[in-house]
């Protein structure tokens, strides 16, 4: 149970590239997750899934783009990186309802993050 | 807008002693105050959390205090051990409803505990 995973581990990006984070969970949660995670600022939301196909904006999802094709899987996608996107990002995932094994039913499941830096 | 305010931003405790981590929210429609923990290189991880119908929750070295007419939170860790050193992340959500258990976090407390 490998639990949440992120590929890649760290990017560099030059202003304008394109890249997607890939974000995998094996524990059958319903929803998912994107955060970053900037010094002095905490987790900021970027975009969330509540179920495979479905996908909406959190606090800050300009310049980022999401998709859900399967429940185990969230991608996240930058198609025009700039300096201001450099940043640890988290993807996390939890499960829809209480009484699902595993614990808490609000407990949100991080993966490892990704560090990206845009030049 | 910031909902969940954190303090300090950082803090020095020596082996031992007690560490305390405030949290004040604005959102009367928060239920749910989760606390995660962060090491260096990994994704933040699960604490604790309490929810606003108990004042205290409790864990081995770890409290939460809770008071909801000031709308304020606080993590006690007692006991303090450098492997505790750690950055510390509050966070709220709601719950009921139609709720998709977005987690407003703070801002994050460096905890370091000295030896």
């Amino acid at each position: 149970n490998a639990g949440v995973t992120q590929t890649p581990k760290f990017r560099v990006l030059k202003t304008g590239q394109s890249m997607t984070l890939l974000c995998a969970q094996d524990m059958n949660h319903e929803y998912m997750y994107w955060y970053r995670q900037d010094p002095g600022m905490g987790l900021r939301l970027i975009h969330y899934s509540v179920g495979e196909g479905t996908t909406a904006k959190g606090e800050v999802p300009d310049g980022y783009n999401v998709s859900r094709l399967k429940k185990q899987n969230f991608l996240l996608g930058l198609e025009s990186a700039a300096p201001s996107q450099t940043s640890v990002y988290f993807c996390a995932s939890s499960y829809l309802s209480r009484g699902l094994a595993g614990g808490s039913s609000y407990e949100q499941y991080f993966g490892p993050g990704t560090r990206l830096t845009v030049t | 807008q910031q909902q969940v305010k954190q303090s300090p931003q950082s803090l020095i405790v020596q082996k031992g002693g007690i560490s305390i981590i405030n949290c004040a929210y604005e959102n009367t429609a928060f239920d749910y105050f989760p606390w995660y923990q962060q090491f260096p290189g990994k994704g933040p991880a699960l604490l604790i959390a309490i929810r606003p119908d108990v004042s205290e929750k409790k864990e081995g070295r770890f409290t939460i205090s809770f008071n909801k007419s000031a709308k304020q939170f606080s993590l006690h860790i007692m006991d303090s051990q450098p492997g505790d050193s750690a950055t510390y992340f509050c966070a709220a959500t709601y719950t009921f409803g139609g709720a998709t258990n977005k987690l407003i976090f703070g801002t994050g407390t460096l905890l370091a505990v000295q030896p």
